[in-house]
């Protein structure tokens, strides 16, 4: 069945470090991909998406990119702030459902 | 209210007893989901409602589970019986329509503890 996989944590970055999180899909259909992230006591928000192939989402200085050929992808920022700790999933979704990643925690030191 | 809402948001249970959580999706929302969250994992996928049409309970782990959506807007998870498996976080989203490249929005969840 889809299935996504994500890089595991956790991840520890210092304050203005580059960030790279993983993730690679399933290729089964035309999927849309998906960043969610969920910070400390709070609930899932969406932070990116992409719809089709070489598709860039961005929000927040976040970006990742739709690579079709790789199944992947990946999520990027070039300066994390300790404001971006959290847990970071990524996603691949249908119609009628969304299939998530175990989910990579991420802490981002001062 | 301008997001989506669950309740209860904490709920403990006996092994046996019977449990209902409630969900109210962004108003107008055609779409609207459950899933389950085990600690430490991603959410997975139990069902899905088109206003009130229950298109996909392909998810759902047992027939203890039931949910159901009436009118279309407020939905229910209802697990009887619960077990210790049951205990998880129990997530509700809702999308405008029933295209796959619309965003989900979630709820903040209820967590469910079968003692």
């Amino acid at each position: 069945g889809d299935s996504v996989t994500q890089m595991e944590g956790p991840v520890t970055l210092s304050e203005e470090a580059f960030l790279t999180i993983n993730c690679t899909y399933t290729a089964t259909g035309y999927p849309s991909l998906f960043w969610y992230v969920q910070y400390p006591g709070e609930g899932l928000q969406l932070l990116l998406k992409a719809t089709k192939a070489d598709d860039k989402g961005s929000n927040k200085g976040f970006e990742a990119t739709y690579r079709k050929e790789t199944t992947s992808f990946h999520l990027e920022k070039g300066s994390v702030q300790v404001s971006d700790s959290a847990v970071y999933f990524c996603a691949r979704g249908s119609a009628r459902q969304l299939t998530f990643g175990s989910g990579t925690q991420l802490t981002v030191l001062p | 209210g301008a997001g989506v809402s669950q309740s209860p948001r904490y709920k403990v249970a006996k092994r046996g007893q019977d449990v209902a959580l409630r969900c109210d999706p962004i108003s107008g929302h055609v779409s609207l989901f459950w899933y389950q969250q085990a600690l430490g994992q991603g959410p997975e996928f139990l069902t899905y409602f088109q206003n009130e049409a229950q298109l996909d309970k392909s998810g759902l782990p047992s027939d203890r589970f039931f949910a159901e959506r009436p009118e279309g807007s407020v939905s229910t998870l209802k697990i009887q019986r619960t077990q210790k498996e049951d205990s998880a976080v129990y997530l509700c989203a809702s999308s405008r329509d029933s295209r796959g490249t619309d965003t989900q929005y979630f709820g903040p969840g209820t967590r469910l503890t079968v003692l």
